[in-house]
C-alpha cells in the first residue's frame, strides 16, 4: 500500500498563479481532509470530505477549492496565490470506526512558498 | 480555531529518560489522538484514547485521559534519540470524524 501520495513535494508560485495540489489515497477510505501548517500555528483545517461528491470547509478555506469526484483523489486548488499561501499542505484520510472515527494517514506534506 | 493546546510547548531531556506532555481540550470529545512528526515529514498516528476509557498503552507510550478536566497525557518511557519529533494532540467532538489538532509539543532528546 502506498497509503496517501502527495505531489509535488515543493513548488514555487509567483503571486497570482493557480496551481493544484494532488492528493491520492489507496486505502478506500472515506474521509479525506486538507491541512495547512505553519509555524506556530499547529495545523489547520481547509476544507473536507465524507465520501465521493462531498465536500466542506474547515477553519481556513479562502482561497482554496476542492473537489472528490472519485474516493481516491482529492486535489486542492490555489485559485490565485497570495503570499500568505505560503505554507506546507499536509492531505490525509480516514475511514469511519466505532467510537468516532480511526487515526488518519497523512501525507508527506507539498512545501509551497508563494512570491 | 484549536480544540487541544499541548504543554510544554518545548520539551529537552536526556536519552533514558521519560517524557510527558499534556493536552488540554475546551470542549466534550468522542475521542483523542496523539501524532508525531519528525522533522519535515508528515505526521504519524501514535494511539487513540476513546471518552470511555482513562488510559491505554502501547509499546513505551502510555496515554491517560481525565475527562472531568479536559486533559490527556502523553508519557514516552526510556526515551530514545530516535523520539526527538513533534508531538500533537488532536480530538473529535460531536459527530465529526475530522480532528482538530493542538500547536505541539516538540521534543528533543540528547544522546
Amino acid at each position: 500500500n502506498a497509503g496517501v501520495t502527495q505531489t509535488p513535494k515543493f513548488q514555487v508560485l509567483k503571486t497570482g498563479q493557480s496551481m493544484t495540489l494532488q492528493c491520492a489515497q489507496d486505502m478506500n477510505h472515506e474521509y479525506m481532509s486538507w491541512y495547512r501548517q505553519d509555524p506556530g500555528m499547529g495545523l489547520r483545517l481547509i476544507h473536507y470530505s465524507v465520501g465521493a461528491g462531498i465536500t466542506d470547509q474547515g477553519e481556513v478555506p479562502n482561497g482554496y477549492n476542492v473537489s472528490r469526484s472519485t474516493t481516491e483523489d482529492f486535489p486542492l486548488r490555489l485559485l490565485s496565490a497570495a503570499p500568505s499561501q505560503t505554507s506546507v499542505y499536509f492531505c490525509a484520510s480516514s475511514t469511519p470506526g466505532q467510537g468516532g472515527g480511526y487515526g488518519y494517514t497523512f501525507g508527506s506534506g507539498t512545501r509551497l512558498t508563494v512570491v | 480555531s484549536q480544540q487541544g493546546e499541548e504543554d510544554p510547548q518545548a520539551l529537552s531531556i536526556q536519552e533514558g529518560e521519560n517524557a510527558t506532555m499534556n493536552c488540554s481540550y475546551k470542549t466534550s470529545i468522542n475521542n483523542l489522538q496523539w501524532y508525531r512528526q519528525n522533522s519535515g515529514r508528515g505526521l504519524v498516528h501514535l494511539i487513540l484514547i476513546r471518552s470511555n476509557e482513562r488510559e491505554k498503552h502501547s509499546g513505551r507510550l502510555r496515554v491517560t485521559l481525565d475527562t472531568s478536566k479536559k486533559s490527556s497525557s502523553l508519557l514516552i518511557t526510556a526515551s530514545r534519540a530516535a523520539d526527538t519529533a513533534s508531538y500533537f494532540c488532536a480530538t473529535l467532538s460531536g459527530g465529526s470524524y475530522i480532528p482538530t489538532f493542538g500547536r505541539g509539543t516538540s521534543l528533543i532528546v540528547h544522546p
